[in-house]
């Protein structure tokens, strides 16, 4: 099973550019995530998508918009990279009812010069 | 309200010995308290999980220990393993009705040969 999946691995941009992270999930759930990853700050949501079609904000959504594509992939974008924007990104997805349990991707390494 | 608070920030054992990692949240309808472990390069796997109903979790070498009255739970890992070296975080979630895990900052453990 591949669980979740996330592109790039690692990307370096320069200030004012942008890309696209992309993710997508093989195990049916509805319910998406995009987290960056700081020391010292944990795991901090960026952006949710509770079921297709819908997408909330999370703690730090400045800077970022997603995409819920459909069931299987949402992606997260940065139209102009700072290098506050310097960090790990996890794509995630749950399970629902009782367990609640996140299944993260592998990471994305983002570096903003 | 939200935030869930995690100590230490790091933390050295020796090989054998017992490694304590302490959460404290303020969200009393918070229901459901995951301890997520990570490997570096990795993303975050579900290591062993709680609810409130119950005062303590034992999953092999991992205990979990809730004190609902002082809306506290730590994790502890009996006869700690150099492969045990991670980082830990503490989260929590509502299993009805609500969509966001709150993660706390996280744990550096390792685990002295």
């Amino acid at each position: 099973n591949a669980g979740v999946t996330q592109t790039p691995k690692f990307q370096v941009l320069k200030t004012g550019q942008s890309m696209t992270l992309q993710c997508a999930q093989d195990m049916n759930h509805n319910s998406m995530y995009w987290y960056r990853q700081d020391p010292g700050m944990g795991l901090r949501l960026i952006y949710y998508s509770a079921s297709e079609g819908t997408t909330d904000k999370g703690e730090v959504p400045n800077g970022y918009n997603v995409s819920r594509l459909n069931k299987r992939e949402f992606s997260l974008r940065l139209e102009s990279a700072a290098p506050s924007q310097t960090s790990v990104y996890f794509c995630a997805s749950r399970t629902q009812g009782t367990g609640n349990t996140i299944y993260f991707g592998e990471g994305s390494w983002l570096t903003v010069v | 309200q939200q935030q869930v608070k995690q100590s230490p920030q790091s933390l050295i054992v020796q090989k054998g010995g017992i490694s304590i990692i302490n959460c404290a949240y303020e969200n009393t309808a918070f229901d459901y308290f995951p301890w997520y472990q990570q490997f570096p390069g990795k993303g975050p796997a579900l290591l062993i999980a709680i609810r409130p109903d119950v005062s303590e979790k034992k999953e092999g070498r991992f205990t979990i220990s809730f004190n609902k009255s002082a809306k506290q739970f730590s994790l502890h890992i009996m006869d700690s393993q150099p492969g045990d070296s991670a980082t830990y975080f503490c989260a929590a979630s509502m299993e009805n009705g609500g969509f966001k895990t709150i993660f706390g900052a996280g744990t550096r453990l390792f685990v002295k040969a």
